[in-house]
């Protein structure tokens, strides 16, 4: 079974720049989640979709992320325009979407913004 | 959602048997108790998961007493490649579907 692809897995770019991360959940995984890591801390929660809806994006800083998951199946998140507070590893996971289903995690994206 | 608090760091040597303790004194009835282990420039990956007692798998065991508000993980004889940030994420069945949340980890060192 494939795990939970991300692409790119590094990115730099300066301030005020926009980028965009891709993942591919496990195939058949309804539930999708996009989490920020800052070093040394651990993974925050950005938006929790279910199919193609969003279930959660209460900690998404709207004014500048956006994601979606046109499909039901892979997802983008967007960061325009990034600050340097953003500088973090972006992780995205899926679940079955059953009730105590574990998640898997996909490497992640290394952003660096200079 | 329960917050959870862990030690942020242990050492260990190799052989011994970690024990790693979360407290969780707001988890909710429906609530499972799930660890998490994290190396450098990976996600995080899934070790174990249980409800009350005690569960045990090929990796580690989980101890959770009656009253839930806290549960210890266990990993016997660790190895070095054992050092890593370990998880205790609290989290069940919300509107929209599974919910935890992670909190700041405990690292662990495993020195030979």
């Amino acid at each position: 079974e494939a795990g939970v692809a991300q692409s790119p897995r590094y990115k730099i770019i300066e301030k005020r720049q926009s980028v965009a991360f891709w993942c591919n959940p496990i195939s058949g995984h309804a539930t999708l989640y996009w989490y920020q890591q800052i070093l040394g801390q651990g993974p925050k929660l950005l938006i929790q979709f279910q199919n193609n809806g969003v279930v959660d994006d209460s900690q998404l800083p709207k004014d500048r992320f956006s994601a979606e998951r046109l499909k039901g199946v892979d997802s983008t998140l967007k960061i325009q325009p990034a600050k340097l507070e953003d500088s973090a590893v972006y992780l995205c996971a899926s679940t079955g979407g059953r009730g105590t289903d574990t998640q898997y995690f996909g490497p992640g994206t290394r952003l660096t913004v200079l | 959602l329960a917050k959870t608090t862990q030690p942020i760091s242990m050492d260990s040597y190799e052989g011994q048997e970690v024990n790693i303790t979360c407290s969780h004194n707001n988890i909710a009835t429906n609530d499972y108790i799930t660890w998490y282990q994290q190396f450098p420039s990976q996600g995080p990956r899934f070790i174990i998961q249980g409800y009350k007692t005690k569960v045990t798998n090929e990796v580690a065991s989980l101890f959770i007493p009656a009253d839930r508000k806290s549960s210890t993980l266990s990993l016997p004889r660790v190895s070095l490649s054992d050092t890593a940030v370990y998880y205790c994420l609290v989290g069940g069945l919300r509107t929209g579907g599974f919910k935890t949340i992670f909190g700041a980890g405990t690292r662990l060192f495993v020195k030979a």
